[in-house]
């Protein structure tokens, strides 16, 4: 089982409709959750941080945190053209004793216009 | 303020040559990381520094990889005797403080390995 999951996707949405992603994790005590944008060929882009549990809106994004289930979701409401790219999930993983983040292999989102 | 920067954007490399990377983390960032990805896939770890400390290099594939952040600034990742399997682009980013911090990402650094 690989510590943190995606699905790889392609996700697909039409132009408006809300997109969901989600991402499942292996630690009971991981602390800090990060969701990051990357398009095709370029880096990773930090769009969302949540440390506790329940939702963290940031404009058009929500996170939402639930680690009794060990599951960190982001939603993309009014999902736009520009939206499509891979979407990662990243943990600071507390029992791996490792100081980086875990990141998973991220869910492809695509929005049809 | 700026973001971090990586050189060169690219790289080619004939299999057995030496190669290094530059880093340079946002300014008045303590905690610098390298990452490897691989096309498809997240970033991997490959090692951490908490200003010119190397507190990690667990995830480091081989000994002919090497990183060092001699003034707790710029960071350089050396790759000797490259492989084909080293192909990847490497990324650097960087946070404020510890690795529980939101992380930043530079653009990168291609290498191909032919």
């Amino acid at each position: 089982q690989k510590e943190v999951e995606q699905n790889s996707g392609p996700l697909s949405v039409p132009e408006g409709a809300i997109a969901s992603l989600n991402c499942t994790y292996s630690d009971r005590v991981s602390q800090s959750f990060f969701w990051y944008r990357q398009y095709s060929g370029k880096s990773p882009e930090l769009i969302m941080s949540i440390y506790s549990n329940g939702d963290k809106e940031d404009g058009r994004f929500t996170a939402q945190l639930n680690k009794a289930s060990q599951y960190v979701s982001l939603l993309i409401r009014d999902s736009q053209p520009s939206d499509s790219a891979t979407y990662l999930c990243a943990v600071d993983l507390m029992d791996t004793g490792r100081r980086a983040l875990t990141f998973g292999s991220g869910t492809r989102l695509q929005v049809q216009p | 303020g700026a973001g971090v920067s990586q050189s060169p954007r690219y790289k080619v490399a004939k299999r057995g040559q030496d190669v290094a990377l530059r880093c340079d983390p946002i300014s008045g960032h303590v905690s610098l990381f390298w990452y490897q990805q691989a096309l498809g896939q997240g970033p991997e770890f490959l090692t951490y520094f908490q200003n010119e400390a190397q507190l990690d290099k667990s995830g480091l594939p081989s000994d002919r990889f090497f990183a060092e952040r001699p003034e707790g600034s710029v960071s350089t990742l050396k790759i000797q005797r490259t492989q084909q399997e080293d192909s990847a682009v490497y990324l650097c980013a960087s946070s404020l403080a510890g690795g529980g911090d939101e992380q930043f990402f530079g653009p990168g650094t291609r290498l191909t390995v032919l």
